[in-house]
């Protein structure tokens, strides 16, 4: 198994640029979430999926969007990116009824 | 929401030191992970112990849930060891589902 995948590794968008942080896994988790993480601090939740259809918003959801579509993928839309989501993005899973989760290797994104 | 307080926050010790890191949270929780960040920023299990004592060769970690602390011990030290280390939780109760909170993280560096 791949585990969870991110794309791309590193970005560099210009103020009101949009794009698309994709995310997948090969394990069957029917949960999925976004992560940011700002210097010198833990992560936080942006949005997250139980499942094909489900999505809901975390602790910082403002400026983001999210589908899910498929089990497997989980991509995260930035409609007009600001200098203030300068960030790196991590991808998460894990099955339902298993409270265990995995990341993915994160996605370094900096906006001009 | 549920507060995590990790400490020491900075931790700079010489190869072949032992170490105790520890995490403290306001609300009872059925999920605690412990993770290491790489300097590559690369987010690596640990454990997964919501409650008990676990062990993984020079790493092991003890979470008394009723207490609302959990101990992470580093025992002779390696420079491969250097990194932010994070606690993160999950609330229990249905609202906090799959929702990871995190620890400012202890940053650990070791030297040769």
């Amino acid at each position: 198994n791949a585990g969870v995948t991110q794309t791309p590794k590193f970005q560099v968008l210009k103020t009101g640029q949009s794009m698309t942080l994709q995310c997948a896994q090969d394990m069957n988790h029917e949960y999925m979430s976004w992560y940011r993480q700002d210097p010198g601090m833990g992560l936080r939740l942006i949005h997250y999926s139980v499942g094909a259809g489900i999505t809901d918003q975390g602790e910082v959801p403002n400026g983001y969007n999210v589908s899910r579509s498929t089990t497997e993928d989980f991509p995260l839309r930035l409609l007009s990116a600001a200098p203030s989501q300068t960030s790196v993005y991590f991808c998460a899973s894990r099955r339902l009824g298993v409270n265990e989760q995995f990341f993915g290797p994160g996605t370094r994104l900096t906006v001009l | 929401g549920i507060q995590v307080e990790q400490s020491p926050p900075d931790l700079i010790l010489q190869e072949g030191a032992n170490s105790t890191l520890r995490c403290n949270f306001s609300d009872s929780v059925n999920n605690l992970q412990w993770f290491h960040q790489n300097p590559w920023g690369q987010l690596i299990n640990l454990f997964y112990i919501p409650s008990g004592t676990k062990q993984n060769g020079r790493l092991s970690a003890t979470t008394v849930a009723t207490e609302r602390y959990s101990l992470l011990y580093i025992s002779s030290s390696q420079t491969t060891d250097s990194g932010v280390y994070f606690c993160a939780v999950e609330r229990a109760g249905g609202t906090s589902y799959g929702k990871l909170t995190f620890g400012q993280g202890t940053i650990l560096t070791v030297h040769p």
